[in-house]
């Protein structure tokens, strides 16, 4: 069964440095989604990382995957206020099956 | 372009009931795929279905059901309500062919509440 891991489970960090959020999946997969979710609100697509060493970025947030470690990150340069939000990974196993299975996700909050 | 509608937005119902939630992919997506969020077990992933057919099932009970009808648009049924099924149920859209890109669009959800 796939599983997926994130950490931290929350991150408090002040506006302007530089954090990055980890995520550890279980099994082969070459496909992996980071999503943002505001505070009762759905969840908005960031990125999606389909092979070994892909690497992707938007504005402060960088995302990047190592198939082979089973790891992705996602890494955020100068904090600021909007960022703050929970972000989930997602992956989707190598079986023809489109089932997304979710992190926990990490609850980040900027601190001005 | 029109993303995904969900209807009802919240929904207070009690033990024993049932309730059936809508969702409205984007036009052109076949993909309707739906997920359960509570604070406790996070986001799980209910059913898939691609065509009116449903291509994939997550670990939930029978009570746990859905359908997809020739426009896309699919329903979600959950009979005989506990108060565990209080949760925000997701849709999520997507064109339905497997690998590649294949973005997930999702909707706002259906807030559920099982008194």
């Amino acid at each position: 069964e796939l599983k997926v891991e994130q950490n931290p489970l929350f991150l408090s960090m002040q506006e302007g440095k530089n954090y990055t959020i980890y995520c550890n999946y279980s099994t082969t997969s070459d496909r992996l989604y980071w999503y943002r979710q505001d505070p009762g609100k759905s969840l908005e697509s960031l990125f999606v990382l389909l092979s070994n060493g892909a690497v992707k970025q938007e504005g402060r947030l960088m995302a990047s995957l190592d198939t082979k470690a089973r790891l992705s990150t996602l890494h955020i340069t100068a904090a600021v206020h909007d960022l703050s939000a929970t972000y989930f990974c997602a992956v989707v196993s190598n079986f023809g099956n489109e089932k997304l299975t979710f992190g926990t996700g990490t609850r980040l909050t900027i601190i001005p | 372009k029109a993303g995904v509608t969900q209807t009802p937005r919240y929904l207070i119902k009690t033990r024993g009931q049932q309730v059936t939630l809508s969702c409205s992919p984007i036009s052109g997506h076949r993909s309707v795929s739906w997920y359960q969020q509570t604070p406790g077990q996070g986001l799980q992933f209910l059913f898939e279905y691609f065509s009116e057919t449903q291509r994939n099932k997550g670990n939930f009970p029978g009570r746990f059901s859905g359908r997809q009808f020739s426009n896309s648009r699919s329903e979600m049924n959950v009979s005989t309500l506990e108060l565990g099924d209080s949760a925000l149920y997701l849709c999520a859209s997507s064109l339905g062919g497997y690998g590649g890109v294949e973005k997930l669009f999702f909707g706002s959800g259906t807030q559920l509440s099982v008194l």
